[in-house]
């Protein structure tokens, strides 16, 4: 399976600022993802970073707030915008391969705390 | 859209037992269902995965079943060992390159020594 990493593991950010967190995969890709997790639940998809052209969201979720970059195979953000407390939550990168295209692979988290 | 239930929550057994867990899926179009597992602090990981054309697949100690006909599969985990505590996921998409996993609520084994 394909090595992801994520920048930051964590951060502490302040109400009204933003982050930005990278996904780099150390192969190309087909699919980029990033979802959100709040503490003790599922995995709730945030959009599909899509190679060149905008991102697409799922309902719930607006470009304006969670700005996405997907500027070749292997490299992804995430912005989170103007914090709030909401948006405390882990922030997950996942892709799918070329080959073997069915299975799916997270990367390791950005745990993100808005005080 | 596709929605994924899990049952149960919060599962607890002896070591060596088995552990059963359920997910049942709403579109009937759906053809791929992993199972992931998520240690505490850590990402999900593929554990295994199964395909409409299949009714049963194993890997050592897990398996998972489908029955695509009352739109349900299991994972189901035999002589469990305390490292196999953990919150453990269930999904399912339909096919095709844009396809997204549509993940249930998650269940928590706890395997007792």
């Amino acid at each position: 399976s394909a090595v992801i990493s994520q920048k930051p593991s964590r951060d502490i950010c302040q109400r009204g600022t933003s982050l930005t967190i990278q996904c780099q995969v150390d192969s190309q890709v087909t699919m980029m993802f990033w979802y959100r997790q709040q503490p003790g639940q599922s995995l709730t998809l945030i959009a599909t970073a899509n190679q060149g052209s905008e991102a697409t969201y799922e309902s719930g979720f607006v470009i304006d707030k969670f700005p996405i970059s997907r500027p070749n195979l292997t490299f992804s953000t995430l912005t989170v915008s103007n914090m709030s407390p909401e948006d405390s939550s882990i922030y997950l990168c996942s892709v799918r391969g070329q080959f073997r295209s069915y299975e799916q692979y997270f990367g390791p988290g950005t745990r993100l705390t808005v005080t | 859209g596709e929605n994924v239930e899990q049952h149960p929550s919060t599962l607890s057994v002896q070591e060596g037992d088995s552990a059963v867990i359920k997910c049942t899926y709403s579109d009937s179009a759906s053809n791929y269902f992993p199972w992931y597992k998520q240690e505490l602090g850590k990402r999900p990981q593929l554990i295994i995965d199964i395909r409409s054309n299949v009714g049963e697949k194993k890997d050592q100690r897990i398996a998972v079943t489908l029955n695509k006909t009352a739109k349900h599969f299991s994972l189901h985990i035999t002589e469990t060992q305390p490292e196999d505590s953990a919150v453990y996921f269930c999904a399912a998409s339909l096919s095709g390159s844009a396809r997204q996993l549509t993940f249930g609520s998650g269940t928590q084994l706890t395997v007792l020594p």
